[in-house]
Parts: C-alpha cells; structure tokens; sequence
C-alpha cells in the first residue's frame, strides 16, 4: 500500500517560530509538492521538487523555503509563522513525467499560528 | 476567473439518489483528476482521465475535451460518499518532470439517511 506520511495531524505554533512540517513517501518518487488549501481558494501549490536538491516555487512561496536532502523526504520549513500561514498543509508525491501520472497525498498537517 | 471552476459548491442528497457533480477549465489539458477528501483531511485519487469515461464501482466520471468539461457521478450514494470532491488539471504542455496540477475549489457532498 503506498503512502505518503505527514510528521504531525494538528500543529498550533507561535508567531514568530520557526516550523518544520516533514512528509515521507515510499514510493521513490522523483517529484514532491506542499500544498496549501484554504476555504474557497482549493490547493494552492507552495514548492516543489523534482529530485533530491532539486526546488521550484509554486504560486505562493513567500514566507516558506523547502528541503529536499534524500528522495523520500521533503520538509517545508515557515521560518518565521505568521496567523496568515494558518492553513491546512498536504504533501503530495508523483512519479516523473507524462500526461498519466498520478499523485499521492498525505493526510494532511492542519497547522494554527497563534 | 479560476482555470477550473467545479459545481455545485455545496450539494445534499438523500441515500440512494444520484449525484451529479461537474468540472468545467479553461486551459488545454493533458488530464483531468477527480480527488475524495474525507472530513480529517486525507486526500484520495479516484480517477485519472484524458478521455471519454471511467468507472469504479458506483463512481463514474467522464470527460468531453472539445466542451471542456467533465463529470463525477455517484449511483446509489450512501453517507458514507459524504466528502469534498476535487477537480484538478495537469494543463497541457506541462509535461516536465514535475506533474504541476491545478485545482478546483470542491464540492462540499452530503448525503443523509
């Protein structure tokens, strides 16, 4: 059964912390995304990566960075939370390539900035 | 305007109806995606298309590339299909190594006894 496994369900943090949300699939995929969805504005993509060391922006990188050190993990780091960054957080994972890729997402890190 | 746009944005129906729930874009695309998010979060992939029709088990989706438009039918629904549905894009050309999709805002289901 492949997965893709957020570190945490429920993170309430500070403004001002730094926050580490990890993901880890199993599946070793080349490509990974961090999502962010909001009410009435769906997924929006933050970063992505397409190998190990490997980033792009998506539509709304400011505020995050992202680190991808080995193929099966990616963390998306907010260096310093705002209340603007509370948000639900997916992590999704594909394999490279053509137009019949699938993707797998974790369950998601619903994330409050207090 | 958003590049996909999903209807109806809240939908409730009685056990045993049919659902219809519709995506329409407006880029070219290379495939449609229908997604399940259950209430906790997680999301599933249902069906992945570029053409015509899929089927799996009650769930039934289709696709028309010259309308730009395609359909997630449930026959029989029951609470448990209760969830929001997600349409998503991979937009044509975007055949990188990265499968970037675009997202629809859902459609909040549910279905009651």
């Amino acid at each position: 059964d492949v997965k893709v496994t957020q570190s945490s369900r429920y993170l309430v943090k500070r403004t001002g912390e730094k926050v580490f949300l990890e993901c880890v699939q199993d599946m070793d995929h080349e490509n990974m995304f961090w999502y962010r969805q909001d009410p009435g504005l769906g997924l929006r993509l933050i970063y992505f990566s397409y190998d190990v060391k490997m980033k792009e922006k998506g539509d709304i990188p400011e505020g995050y960075s992202v680190s991808r050190e080995k193929k099966e993990r990616f963390s998306l780091i907010l260096e310093s939370a705002s209340t603007n960054q509370t948000s639900m957080y997916l992590c999704a994972s594909s394999s490279p390539g053509g137009k019949n890729t699938e993707a797998f997402f974790g369950q998601g890190t619903r994330l409050t900035v207090v | 305007k958003n590049e996909v746009e999903q209807s109806p944005q809240n939908l409730t129906a009685q056990e045993g109806e049919f659902i219809t729930i519709n995506c329409s874009y407006s880029v070219g695309i290379s495939a449609l995606h229908w997604l399940q998010q259950h209430p906790g979060g997680g999301i599933v992939s249902l069906f992945m298309l570029s053409s015509g029709k899929k089927k799996h088990g009650r769930l039934i989706a289709t696709i028309n590339i010259q309308e730009k438009h395609s359909s997630l039918h449930i026959t029989a629904s029951h609470p448990r299909d209760s969830a929001v549905y997600i349409c998503a894009v991979k937009q044509a050309g975007n055949t990188g190594t990265a499968s970037k999709l675009t997202f629809g805002t859902g459609t909040r289901l549910q279905v009651t006894l």
